[in-house]
């Protein structure tokens, strides 16, 4: 009973390969987002879908790339992976924009 | 983008004791504010929220209050226990979406 899911829980990878996660939404909230978080806990919005459609796009590498096949899916796409990269991203989501949100588990990219 | 500040960045109390955490915002469009607690290794969870039609919201031992003309909206636990030790996050919410940077709280048993 999930609410919100992300896989993989940890991803360890050598800069410069592409990786993927992958998030799941079962609540029917409309909203989803994406937040990185450094090693100095600083949680930070990446991206917001809404039905499908990004509506937050922060100032994030070109190397980002979020998809949304459907409104309970938003995956993240990285290319080029640098050591800056490495740091916990958790995906979210809530019922409409600017409502309550409710986070994934995260997942814990490692980059060597 | 528009920031949150929030202060203090650590705050140590003893089990028992009050713990105020404060955050500004700049962002006149923000209109929801909430609050997430994050305890080691986990994901944030909302503990309390306000939006700004209201200034004040509690919910057993913790309270938010909001002061819209100042911008500025603060966190209250009241009779801390040692499970309320994690870090907490405050949020602006509005035409943007920012976090401050975090209060990690430890209560001392």
């Amino acid at each position: 009973d999930t609410a919100v899911s992300q896989t993989p829980k940890y991803l360890v990878t050598q800069m410069g390969n592409d990786k993927s996660i992958k998030c799941e939404q079962n609540l029917g909230h409309d909203t989803m987002y994406w937040y990185k978080q450094d090693s100095k806990k600083f949680l930070k919005i990446m991206f917001s879908y809404n039905n499908k459609e990004l509506i937050i796009n922060e100032t994030v590498p070109n190397r980002f790339s979020p998809k949304s096949p459907d409104k309970a899916h938003l995956n993240l796409h990285i290319n080029s992976l640098e050591l800056g990269d490495s740091a916990v991203y958790f995906c979210a989501s809530s019922r409409r924009r600017g409502g309550e949100q409710y986070f994934g588990p995260g997942t814990r990219l490692t980059v060597t | 983008g528009e920031n949150v500040e929030q202060h203090p960045s650590t705050l140590s109390v003893q089990e028992g004791d009050s713990a105020v955490i404060k955050c500004t915002y700049s962002d006149s469009a923000s209109n929801y504010f909430p609050w997430y607690k994050q305890e080691l290794g986990k994901r944030p969870q909302l503990i309390i929220d306000i939006r700004s039609n209201v200034g004040e919201k509690k919910d057993q031992r913790i309270a938010v209050t909001l002061n819209k003309t100042a911008k500025h909206f603060s966190l209250h636990i009241t009779e801390t226990q040692p499970e309320d030790s994690a870090v907490y996050f405050c949020a602006a919410i509005g035409g943007d979406m920012r976090f401050g940077a975090g209060t990690r709280l430890t209560v001392k048993p």
